[in-house]
């Protein structure tokens, strides 16, 4: 079975400077998808970032991005430029390709982003 | 269009009351996904439904029943409301085929709280 660790149950950043999320999971697939997720205090569930485990090329989209580490289990998330709109919980989130396994989370990283 | 919805957003139930909470997708998804989340927790699969007129158990199924007769709808059954049953509920779907698969929506959420 699929596990995901979040070790950094919360974080604080300043505004305007950049944090990285930490994110390991443990699989025997070779080919899966990971997935950041964003929930802020209004408890909608938001994709942030997806990276299929394909593809060497680290996932970008815009401030966000994620340093793949395959190799290591690794899918960390860097967020730059920070915003207090970032304040949130973070979830990193496993998912195999095809096949009815859903997606595993992990418990989240409470990201708070200080004026 | 509307993407995942969720009603009803708050409800509070006496202890071995029964309700459902409902699930409505505009997307032509053909998966969809029930979850819990307990305070300061992820998110942990209660149920899903790989298509109409098929539902499978996921991690915690144990006190709720499903059923999928279309593939826009997904009921979420509670037959005799718990106090381990408070959580915050979410509704999910994507689109997965043999060889890909999509990223998961997500509805806003139901907060239920059983006292």
């Amino acid at each position: 079975a699929q596990t995901v660790t979040q070790s950094q149950p919360e974080m604080s950043v300043q505004e305007a400077e950049t944090v990285t999320l930490s994110c390991t999971y443990d699989t025997s697939e070779s080919n899966y998808y990971l997935f950041w997720y964003k929930q802020p205090p209004s408890r909608q569930m938001i994709l942030v970032i997806r990276q299929e485990a394909y593809k060497q090329q680290n996932a970008t989209e815009n401030r966000f991005s994620v340093n793949f580490q395959k190799a290591a289990k690794s899918f960390s998330l860097k967020i730059s430029d920070s915003q207090l709109g970032d304040t949130a919980m973070y979830f990193c989130a496993f998912m195999k390709p095809s096949g009815n396994t859903p997606l595993v989370f992990g418990k989240g990283t409470r990201l708070s982003v200080i004026a | 269009n509307a993407g995942v919805t969720q009603t009803p957003k708050f409800r509070i139930l006496k202890i071995g009351q029964s309700m459902t909470l409902q699930c409505t997708q505009d997307m032509n998804h053909n998966y969809m996904y029930w979850y819990r989340q307990d305070p300061g927790m992820g998110l942990k699969l209660i149920y899903y439904s790989v298509g109409a007129g098929i539902t499978d158990k996921g991690e915690v199924p144990n006190g709720y029943n499903v059923s999928r007769s279309t593939t826009e709808d997904f009921p979420l059954r509670l037959e005799l409301a718990a106090p381990s049953q408070t959580s915050v509920y979410f509704c999910a779907s994507s689109l997965r085929r043999t060889t890909f698969s999509y990223e998961q929506y997500f509805g806003p959420g139901t907060r239920l709280t059983v006292t």
